[in-house]
């Protein structure tokens, strides 16, 4: 199936830098979601967006749905060593979900 | 969030043999399911779709016949790896869309280690 385009593909930085991720796709979505997958586990949503603008935080966590609706970014300010894992972000047509490739992201203390 | 639970978490079998792995919604109603397989360090990749009271949707590629998919009710839906081989160890995972409040959201099990032997 297809899948989005994710970037960074990983990402390696200092315990409390900010972070920053993307997804972009040649289609138009109504839903972006966000997850997070710690190894072994399944993935954990972390932010949804509904709206063509919309700007949403949990916590540390900030994310976009772009204005054309065919993009999303996820910002994570203040980095932990826990938020090390793989975030991905997924795409809801109405119909289907189609899922970015992932951006491992690495936090050394 | 809505909560969707995955069992076991891990199986460990012999050749030849069936497997069957649960996906329950445990707080919501799903009349869609989803079927996932991962690979170490790769992105979920789709199986087939569990619709309840019908059958499965299965990906281009994938063999309904050696992933067997059941989606008997509302809450519960199961992937039967028949005739097991090596090749079929992997990190199995299901979703389930929730209806309501949010009609897009995608909830995740905890997923399955099978390993084959």
């Amino acid at each position: 199936g297809q899948q989005l385009n994710q970037s960074p593909q990983s990402m390696f930085i200092q315990e409390g830098e900010d972070v920053s991720m993307n997804c972009t796709s040649s289609s138009i979505f109504n839903t972006w979601l966000w997850y997070k997958q710690d190894p072994g586990e399944g993935p954990v949503l972390l932010i949804a967006l509904y709206k063509a603008g919309e700007l949403t935080s949990n916590g540390r966590l900030t994310a976009q749905f772009g204005i054309t609706r065919k993009d999303s970014f996820l910002n994570i300010s203040a980095s932990i060593p826990s938020d090390v894992g793989i975030y991905f972000c997924a795409g809801y047509t109405g119909n289907q979900f189609y899922f970015g490739t992932g951006t491992s992201l690495t936090v050394i203390p | 969030g809505a909560v969707v639970s995955q069992h076991p978490s891990r199986v460990i079998c012999k050749s030849g043999t069936s497997v069957k792995i649960e996906c329950r919604s445990l707080d919501f109603q799903a009349t869609t399911m989803f079927w996932y397989r991962q690979f170490p360090k790769k992105s979920l990749m789709l199986m087939a779709t569990s619709n309840e009271g019908s059958k499965a949707t299965y990906e281009q590629g994938v063999e309904k016949d050696k992933f067997l998919i059941n989606h008997a009710s509302l809450t519960l839906s199961t992937l039967t790896v028949t005739s097991a081989h090596p090749e079929d160890s992997s990190f199995y995972i299901c979703s389930a869309r929730s209806l309501a409040p949010n009609t897009g959201e995608l909830f995740f099990g905890e997923g399955s280690r099978l390993t084959v032997l």
